[in-house]
């Protein structure tokens, strides 16, 4: 089955600063790649998601990019504010066989932004 | 559009004892999941209705949760008897269709479970 694997566990970055957040996957053939957005004690949110036909994409300061050879992906966040600070998580989900479009998630990404 | 609601958000009880929660999905959605998070990492599935069918449920403990999904709507996930590994959040989601698996997932705020 896919295996998601998410770095940094925390990352810790000033107000204005950019934060990245990476992931890899295993299952090639995955084609689907969300993040979620998950502040303490309520439900993940969507944010961003990128499917396998495009390399890239922007919505104002967030950005993912996906490279399918390497089978890795990128949340970057630019000009970050103290309301970034949440717990990130990034998940694969594949098509084909008997899937059905499960998502598989990362163990996470604790980020912090100082004012 | 009214979001995905569950029941209830807190429950706490004694190891060995059963337990049940509730889901209801957004109106339409004809894909239902339930996640397992504990505490630390990411939610991890345990089954996926399509409509009232189960699509997969490899990473559920038949021993000891069961899950259904009557009339294709509202689900309940059961868990008998508790263990107290089972100590996590349980997130219901939903989604519109299965397309190409092309879909948004839409989360509930989930149960906190706690057991003693």
């Amino acid at each position: 089955g896919e295996n998601v694997e998410q770095h940094p566990s925390t990352l810790s970055v000033q107000e204005g600063d950019s934060a990245v957040i990476k992931c890899t996957y295993s299952d090639s053939a995955s084609n689907y790649f969300p993040w979620y957005k998950q502040e303490l004690g309520k439900r993940p949110q969507l944010i961003i998601d990128i499917r396998s036909n495009v390399g890239e994409k922007k919505d104002q300061r967030i950005a993912v990019t996906l490279n399918k050879t390497a089978k890795h992906f990128s949340l970057h966040i630019t000009e970050t504010q103290p309301e970034d600070s949440a717990v990130y998580f990034c998940a694969a989900s594949s098509a084909g066989g008997t899937s059905y479009g499960k998502l598989t998630f990362g163990q996470g990404t604790i980020l912090t932004v100082h004012p | 559009e009214a979001g995905v609601a569950q029941s209830p958000r807190y429950k706490i009880i004694e190891k060995r004892q059963s337990v049940a929660f509730w889901c209801n999905p957004i109106s339409g959605h004809a894909t239902l999941y339930w996640y397992q998070q504990i505490l630390g990492q990411g939610p991890k599935l345990l089954i996926q209705f399509q409509n009232n069918g189960v699509v997969d449920d490899s990473q559920l403990p038949k021993d000891r949760f069961s899950a259904e999904r009557l009339k294709g709507v509202d689900s309940t996930l059961k868990i008998q008897p508790a263990k107290l590994e089972d100590s996590a959040v349980y997130l219901c989601a939903s989604s519109l269709v299965y397309a190409g698996g092309l879909n948004e997932q839409f989360f509930g705020p989930g149960t906190r479970l706690t057991v003693l």
